[in-house]
């Protein structure tokens, strides 16, 4: 089975702090995405990386950015946390090529900014 | 630009009814669809998925699709829906442009399903 860890399932921070969420998958995946989930709005893709230490703007990029220094592991990165970045993150990845649609997610992280 | 429309936010049904999930897409071409499901507390998981051939797709737990090019729709549908199928839906579409295809997908806003015993 296909296995897509985020490192917590809840996060409590403070407005201005330096937040890491983290991601890693067990597949061998050349993708990988972080999306925001908000209700209403659907998932949101935030990132995206096709490929070690390359990386692609989502549709709302502001205020966040990403880094992949390994093949499996995928970190979001809020700069600055700030009350309208509380909301559902959640990782996923897929292979290129033929299968590159099918995503495979994680259970996601429920951030909170006080 | 492409979108994905989920007319209906929350729907219920008793428990044993059939159940038909909505999704319409705006796109010219034939996209990948897909439909996701997540239950409380979880990630997605991929329910089914069609990409070209037959319109009429299966996937897990019972579920199927059917892909209606006229009406640019994609319906999820279950004959007879069981508790444990309550959950979130989801129905997503991967942009095709040519041969290009970025491996990204572009998600509906979500159909809320509550099951009545």
């Amino acid at each position: 089975d296909v296995k897509v860890t985020q490192s917590s399932r809840y996060l409590v921070k403070r407005t201005g702090e330096k937040v890491f969420l983290e991601c890693v998958q067990d597949m061998d995946h050349e993708n990988m995405f972080w999306y925001r989930q908000d209700p209403g709005l659907g998932l949101r893709l935030i990132y995206f990386s096709y490929d070690v230490k390359m990386k692609e703007k989502g549709d709302i990029p502001e205020g966040y950015s990403v880094s992949r220094e390994k093949k499996e592991r995928f970190s979001l990165i809020l700069e600055s946390a700030s009350t309208n970045q509380t909301s559902m993150y959640l990782c996923a990845s897929s292979f290129r090529g033929a299968r590159k649609n099918i995503q495979y997610f994680g259970a996601g992280t429920r951030l909170s900014v006080l | 630009a492409q979108s994905v429309t989920q007319p209906d936010i929350h729907i219920t049904v008793s428990e044993g009814a059939s159940l038909e999930l909505r999704c319409n897409y705006s796109y010219g071409a034939t996209p990948y669809l897909f439909w996701y499901v997540q239950s409380p507390g979880q990630g997605l998981q991929l329910l089914l998925k069609y990409f070209s051939g037959d319109t009429l797709v299966q996937g897990i737990k019972g579920f199927e699709a059917e892909f209606k090019r006229s009406q640019s729709s994609f319906n999820l549908r279950k004959p007879s829906v069981h508790w444990s199928d309550a959950a979130e839906y989801f129905c997503a579409v991967a942009p095709i442009h040519g041969s290009s295809n970025t491996g990204k997908l572009i998600f509906g806003q979500g159909t809320t399903l509550q099951v009545k015993p």
